[in-house]
Protein backbone atom coordinates (compact mmCIF):
# COMPACT_ATOMS: atom_id res chain seq x y z
CA UNK A 1 0.00 0.00 0.00
CA UNK A 2 0.79 3.30 -0.29
CA UNK A 3 2.38 5.45 2.31
CA UNK A 4 4.57 8.30 3.62
CA UNK A 5 6.32 7.98 6.80
CA UNK A 6 7.41 10.92 9.11
CA UNK A 7 8.66 8.63 12.28
CA UNK A 8 9.80 11.59 14.19
CA UNK A 9 6.10 12.86 16.31
CA UNK A 10 7.15 15.81 18.18
CA UNK A 11 10.82 17.39 18.33
CA UNK A 12 11.60 19.87 20.96
CA UNK A 13 14.88 21.75 20.07
CA UNK A 14 16.83 24.38 21.83
CA UNK A 15 17.38 27.48 19.37
CA UNK A 16 20.23 27.66 16.96
CA UNK A 17 20.38 24.01 16.94
CA UNK A 18 20.47 21.54 13.78
CA UNK A 19 17.25 20.52 12.18
CA UNK A 20 16.79 16.95 10.64
CA UNK A 21 12.92 15.89 10.02
CA UNK A 22 12.60 12.49 8.44
CA UNK A 23 10.38 11.49 5.97
CA UNK A 24 10.16 8.16 3.93
CA UNK A 25 7.94 6.81 1.15
CA UNK A 26 7.01 3.80 -0.79
CA UNK A 27 5.57 4.27 -3.96
CA UNK A 28 7.12 2.97 -7.12
CA UNK A 29 7.75 4.82 -10.45
CA UNK A 30 8.41 8.84 -10.26
CA UNK A 31 7.12 11.14 -7.71
CA UNK A 32 6.96 14.54 -6.83
CA UNK A 33 7.97 15.59 -3.32
CA UNK A 34 6.94 18.56 -0.98
CA UNK A 35 7.30 19.70 2.31
CA UNK A 36 5.02 21.98 4.08
CA UNK A 37 4.52 23.83 6.96
CA UNK A 38 1.60 24.68 9.67
CA UNK A 39 2.33 27.24 11.75
CA UNK A 40 -0.18 28.03 14.89
CA UNK A 41 -3.57 28.91 13.70
CA UNK A 42 -2.45 29.51 9.62
CA UNK A 43 -3.07 27.71 6.66
CA UNK A 44 -0.41 25.00 5.00
CA UNK A 45 2.31 26.83 3.42
CA UNK A 46 5.05 25.38 0.47
CA UNK A 47 8.63 25.04 2.32
CA UNK A 48 9.84 23.70 -0.70
CA UNK A 49 9.14 20.85 -3.67
CA UNK A 50 11.20 18.55 -5.58
CA UNK A 51 10.02 17.66 -8.83
CA UNK A 52 13.18 16.55 -10.74
CA UNK A 53 16.89 17.62 -11.55
CA UNK A 54 19.21 17.91 -8.69
CA UNK A 55 18.22 15.71 -5.65
CA UNK A 56 19.26 18.59 -2.94
CA UNK A 57 16.32 20.62 -3.31
CA UNK A 58 16.93 24.38 -1.22
CA UNK A 59 13.47 25.91 0.00
CA UNK A 60 12.12 28.93 2.08
CA UNK A 61 13.59 30.17 5.71
CA UNK A 62 16.96 28.69 5.27
CA UNK A 63 15.54 25.22 5.03
CA UNK A 64 16.37 22.23 2.69
CA UNK A 65 15.79 18.55 1.51
CA UNK A 66 17.51 16.11 0.32
CA UNK A 67 15.73 13.20 -2.33
CA UNK A 68 17.81 9.50 -1.78
CA UNK A 69 16.30 7.44 -4.26
CA UNK A 70 17.68 4.44 -3.40
CA UNK A 71 15.93 5.46 0.49
CA UNK A 72 12.98 6.26 -0.14
CA UNK A 73 13.49 9.37 1.81
CA UNK A 74 13.35 13.24 1.60
CA UNK A 75 14.46 14.03 4.41
CA UNK A 76 14.29 17.89 5.38
CA UNK A 77 16.82 19.80 7.41
CA UNK A 78 17.88 23.28 8.62
CA UNK A 79 21.24 24.09 9.84
CA UNK A 80 20.08 26.65 12.68
CA UNK A 81 16.89 26.54 14.03
CA UNK A 82 14.69 29.75 15.20
CA UNK A 83 11.90 30.02 17.48
CA UNK A 84 9.71 31.04 14.98
CA UNK A 85 10.16 27.67 13.13
CA UNK A 86 7.31 26.42 15.57
CA UNK A 87 5.15 24.70 14.01
CA UNK A 88 3.82 21.43 11.85
CA UNK A 89 6.17 19.93 8.88
CA UNK A 90 4.56 17.96 6.78
CA UNK A 91 5.75 15.57 4.16
CA UNK A 92 3.85 15.13 0.96
CA UNK A 93 4.07 13.05 -1.85
CA UNK A 94 2.48 12.52 -5.58
CA UNK A 95 3.28 10.22 -8.08
CA UNK A 96 3.84 11.65 -11.84
CA UNK A 97 0.20 12.06 -13.15
CA UNK A 98 -1.70 11.38 -9.98
CA UNK A 99 -4.50 13.65 -9.10
CA UNK A 100 -3.89 13.87 -5.30
CA UNK A 101 -0.90 14.83 -2.75
CA UNK A 102 -0.88 11.30 -0.23
CA UNK A 103 0.71 12.86 3.36
CA UNK A 104 2.66 12.19 6.38
CA UNK A 105 0.99 12.44 9.64
CA UNK A 106 3.09 15.47 10.73
CA UNK A 107 6.23 16.50 12.99
CA UNK A 108 5.20 18.94 15.44
CA UNK A 109 8.59 20.69 16.07
CA UNK A 110 8.97 23.26 19.17
CA UNK A 111 11.65 25.21 19.60
CA UNK A 112 12.86 26.87 22.87
CA UNK A 113 14.27 30.47 22.93
CA UNK B 1 -3.78 38.06 -5.55
CA UNK B 2 -5.37 36.68 -2.82
CA UNK B 3 -5.06 33.46 -1.96
CA UNK B 4 -7.48 30.21 -1.31
CA UNK B 5 -10.35 31.32 0.77
CA UNK B 6 -12.43 28.83 3.13
CA UNK B 7 -15.47 29.58 4.98
CA UNK B 8 -16.77 29.43 7.75
CA UNK B 9 -13.54 28.55 9.20
CA UNK B 10 -15.36 27.01 11.76
CA UNK B 11 -18.79 24.89 12.01
CA UNK B 12 -20.88 23.22 14.68
CA UNK B 13 -23.49 20.87 14.06
CA UNK B 14 -25.51 18.73 15.71
CA UNK B 15 -25.33 15.30 14.87
CA UNK B 16 -28.05 14.46 11.64
CA UNK B 17 -27.62 18.47 10.36
CA UNK B 18 -26.09 19.28 7.15
CA UNK B 19 -22.72 20.73 6.55
CA UNK B 20 -21.84 22.81 4.04
CA UNK B 21 -18.12 23.98 3.05
CA UNK B 22 -17.36 26.29 0.52
CA UNK B 23 -13.92 26.66 -0.92
CA UNK B 24 -12.70 29.92 -3.71
CA UNK B 25 -9.53 28.83 -5.10
CA UNK B 26 -6.75 31.64 -6.37
CA UNK B 27 -7.40 33.56 -9.28
CA UNK B 28 -6.64 31.58 -12.36
CA UNK B 29 -6.74 28.25 -10.50
CA UNK B 30 -9.39 26.06 -12.11
CA UNK B 31 -8.45 22.55 -10.08
CA UNK B 32 -9.81 22.41 -6.46
CA UNK B 33 -8.61 19.50 -4.37
CA UNK B 34 -10.62 18.48 -0.95
CA UNK B 35 -8.59 16.93 1.67
CA UNK B 36 -9.78 15.92 5.36
CA UNK B 37 -7.49 16.07 8.62
CA UNK B 38 -8.24 13.86 11.12
CA UNK B 39 -7.22 14.27 14.83
CA UNK B 40 -3.59 13.53 15.18
CA UNK B 41 -3.18 12.19 11.77
CA UNK B 42 -2.05 13.37 8.05
CA UNK B 43 -4.25 14.93 5.22
CA UNK B 44 -6.15 12.55 3.48
CA UNK B 45 -7.58 13.33 -0.32
CA UNK B 46 -10.83 13.10 -0.92
CA UNK B 47 -11.66 14.60 -3.99
CA UNK B 48 -10.50 16.38 -6.94
CA UNK B 49 -12.60 18.53 -8.98
CA UNK B 50 -11.90 20.87 -12.26
CA UNK B 51 -14.78 23.14 -13.41
CA UNK B 52 -18.58 21.39 -13.31
CA UNK B 53 -16.54 18.21 -13.00
CA UNK B 54 -15.49 15.47 -10.48
CA UNK B 55 -11.93 13.81 -11.98
CA UNK B 56 -11.26 11.70 -9.16
CA UNK B 57 -13.71 11.53 -5.82
CA UNK B 58 -11.70 8.09 -5.14
CA UNK B 59 -11.11 9.80 -1.20
CA UNK B 60 -14.68 10.27 -0.74
CA UNK B 61 -17.03 8.47 1.55
CA UNK B 62 -19.82 6.20 -0.36
CA UNK B 63 -22.56 7.77 1.62
CA UNK B 64 -23.34 11.37 2.91
CA UNK B 65 -20.42 13.17 1.08
CA UNK B 66 -20.69 15.08 -1.77
CA UNK B 67 -18.69 17.88 -3.86
CA UNK B 68 -19.33 20.28 -6.50
CA UNK B 69 -16.91 23.06 -7.97
CA UNK B 70 -20.12 25.13 -10.34
CA UNK B 71 -18.99 26.82 -13.37
CA UNK B 72 -19.90 29.99 -11.50
CA UNK B 73 -19.02 30.69 -7.86
CA UNK B 74 -16.92 28.45 -5.04
CA UNK B 75 -16.44 24.46 -4.43
CA UNK B 76 -19.17 23.25 -2.16
CA UNK B 77 -18.40 20.30 -0.10
CA UNK B 78 -21.55 18.75 1.48
CA UNK B 79 -21.42 16.40 3.93
CA UNK B 80 -25.06 15.77 4.81
CA UNK B 81 -26.49 13.88 8.50
CA UNK B 82 -23.52 14.36 9.92
CA UNK B 83 -22.09 12.02 12.61
CA UNK B 84 -19.75 12.74 15.38
CA UNK B 85 -16.91 11.01 13.61
CA UNK B 86 -17.26 13.87 11.01
CA UNK B 87 -15.39 15.81 12.90
CA UNK B 88 -12.31 17.07 11.34
CA UNK B 89 -10.49 20.17 9.49
CA UNK B 90 -11.58 20.36 6.14
CA UNK B 91 -8.73 21.81 3.82
CA UNK B 92 -9.54 22.63 0.12
CA UNK B 93 -5.98 23.49 -2.38
CA UNK B 94 -6.08 24.76 -5.64
CA UNK B 95 -3.72 24.85 -8.64
CA UNK B 96 -3.87 26.02 -11.81
CA UNK B 97 -2.95 23.21 -13.83
CA UNK B 98 -3.46 19.66 -12.79
CA UNK B 99 -0.98 18.35 -9.88
CA UNK B 100 1.07 16.29 -11.42
CA UNK B 101 2.65 18.97 -12.95
CA UNK B 102 1.85 21.97 -10.10
CA UNK B 103 1.60 22.55 -6.40
CA UNK B 104 -1.45 22.91 -4.97
CA UNK B 105 -1.44 25.79 -2.47
CA UNK B 106 -4.09 25.36 0.42
CA UNK B 107 -6.19 27.45 2.38
CA UNK B 108 -6.88 28.04 5.98
CA UNK B 109 -9.13 24.96 6.59
CA UNK B 110 -12.13 24.58 7.95
CA UNK B 111 -13.07 22.71 11.23
CA UNK B 112 -16.09 20.86 11.64
CA UNK B 113 -17.35 19.97 15.10
CA UNK B 114 -20.06 17.90 15.26
CA UNK B 115 -21.83 17.70 19.02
Amino acid sequence: AQSVSQHNHHVILSEAASLELGCNYSYGGTVNLFWYVQYPGQHLQLLLKYFSGDPLVKGIKGFEAEFIKSKFSFNLRKPSVQWSDTAEYFCAVTQTGANNLFFGTGTRLTVIP
Amino acid sequence: NAGVMQNPRHLVRRRGQEARLRCSPMKGHSHVYWYRQLPEEGLKFMVYLQKENIIDESGMPKERFSAEFPKEGPSILRIQQVVRGDSAAYFCASSPQRQGADTQYFGPGTRLTVL
